[in-house]
């Protein structure tokens, strides 16, 4: 079936530190890959998108390379605020008939002063 | 501006009893979803809908149902609410690009907490 797997969190990083968070998708197709950020108790909004094979996505900062050849979408920020306190949700929707968005569990990122 | 509210956004109930949650769109999206989050499991699938009078289980369904008269509306429905349904609800819509197909872009409303004592 179609997953994605991200690392688990919870994330500590220091205020204007390096971030990477890791997600790699099992899927049958060509999807297209997202990420999502969840502020705390608010809803989930998207954060970039890509849609095909060596595409890059990038909003506030944030970057993701769609790399088709190890099935991955590394969500990545050269320097975190603590504003970027969230929890991450990297999904995947696959082309071709109906349509579902399938997220994985979601890694909670803590940006400390 | 438009937008997608859900309601209530905390209630308490006991085992057993019937419980509605609420989801109202105005981006005039014919694709709308129910999500549960839980620690540890991330978003899982409830229901969705492509479509007034469509309706179509997800993942996690049992226990749940919904209805969908009209564009702006899909109601979450516990028809007899038990300990494991309490988690918090994400009601989400998408704009429709042909019927069923979807941008992948989820516009979700703020959430409701549900807890069954």
């Amino acid at each position: 079936g179609n997953s994605v797997t991200q690392m688990e969190g919870p994330v500590t990083l220091s205020e204007e530190a390096f971030l990477t968070i890791n997600c790699t998708y099992t899927a049958t197709g060509y999807p297209s890959l997202f990420w999502y950020v969840q502020y705390p108790g608010e809803g989930l909004q998207l954060l970039l998108k890509a849609t095909k094979a060596d595409d890059k996505g990038s909003n506030k900062g944030f970057e993701a390379t769609y790399r088709k050849e190890t099935t991955s979408f590394h969500l990545e920020k050269g320097s975190v605020q603590v504003s970027d306190s969230a929890v991450y949700f990297c999904a995947l929707l696959l082309s071709g008939g109906y349509q579902k968005v399938t997220f994985g569990t979601g890694t909670k990122l803590q940006v400390i002063p | 501006d438009a937008e997608i509210t859900q309601s209530p956004r905390h209630k308490i109930t006991e085992t057993g009893r019937q419980v509605t949650l609420a989801c109202h769109q105005t981006w005039n999206h014919n694709n709308m979803f129910w999500y549960r989050q839980d620690l540890g499991h991330g978003l899982r699938l409830i229901h969705y809908s492509y479509g007034v009078q469509d309706t179509n289980k997800g993942e996690v369904s049992d226990g749940y149902s919904v209805s969908r008269s009209n564009t702006e509306d899909l109601p979450l429905t516990l028809e007899s609410a038990a300990s494991s349904q309490t988690s918090v609800y994400f009601c989400a819509s998408s704009e429709s690009v042909g019927q069923g197909w979807s941008t992948g872009e989820l516009f979700f409303g703020e959430g409701s907490r549900l807890t069954v004592l």
